[in-house]
């Protein structure tokens, strides 16, 4: 089966930096991406992970270590725009689909 | 180049009636996936699709849901005898060859299906 979990809701104050977890469990592991979703929006592609290790790009990066089923996405210097959902989602299974989390909606306070 | 386009952006239906949303994919690209999003809820896998062809379809309700993607024109998703339940956003993304590693997906903006 698969799961994933990240946590529901986290606040931080703007030109700060944010760290959000997401652990999971799912077969046949390919990947994991990162999305950002503005509500009412489309969800918009962010990273993407598949060696363990650090993925850098501008202000955001993602970690990822296959073997504790762990990931984060790490946001720095934050603006007011960046509250929004962010959607972890592993790759994998039969077809290798991505399944998404409930997402970590960041709200971004002056 | 147009991105991933859903149409009705909105839709209405009474409870009984019949749904139909559509995806056009991005130019050139052949995967077709539709996720449907609850409120204050992640996204959820529903199908898989390529041309004229059902990938993975583990995620669909047994009944009164379908899709298709036919060789020519968009990706239907189709709702019969919908019911309050049904109310959700519905996302379509596409992709060029499919679920291989690192090939994302790009997403619509989604319809808003609300059952009155």
């Amino acid at each position: 089966g698969q799961n994933i979990d990240q946590p529901t809701e986290m606040t931080a104050t703007e030109g700060a930096i944010v760290q959000i977890n997401c652990t999971y469990q799912t077969s046949g592991f390919n990947g994991l991406f990162w999305y950002q979703q503005h509500a009412g929006e489309a969800p918009t592609f962010l990273s993407y992970n598949v060696l363990d290790g650090l993925e850098e790009k501008g202000r955001f990066s993602s970690f990822l270590s296959r073997s504790k089923g762990y990931s984060y996405l790490l946001l720095k210097e934050l603006q007011m725009k960046d509250s929004a959902s962010y959607l972890c989602a592993p790759q994998g299974g039969a077809t290798n689909k991505l399944i998404f989390g409930t997402g970590t909606l960041l709200a971004v306070q002056p | 180049n147009a991105g991933v386009m859903q149409n009705p952006r909105h839709l209405v239906r009474r409870r009984g009636q019949e749904a139909r949303l559509r995806c056009s994919p991005m130019k050139g690209h052949s995967h077709v996936y539709w996720y449907r999003q609850l409120p204050e809820e992640g996204l959820k896998f529903m199908v898989y699709l390529q041309k004229e062809n059902i990938i993975d379809e583990s995620g669909m309700p047994k009944e009164r849901f379908s899709a298709e993607f036919p060789k020519e024109g968009p990706s239907i998703l189709r709702i019969q005898q919908v019911v309050r339940g049904d109310s959700a956003a519905y996302f379509c993304a596409s992709s060029p060859v499919g679920t291989y590693a690192n090939e994302k997906l790009f997403f619509g903006s989604g319809t808003q299906l609300s059952v009155l």
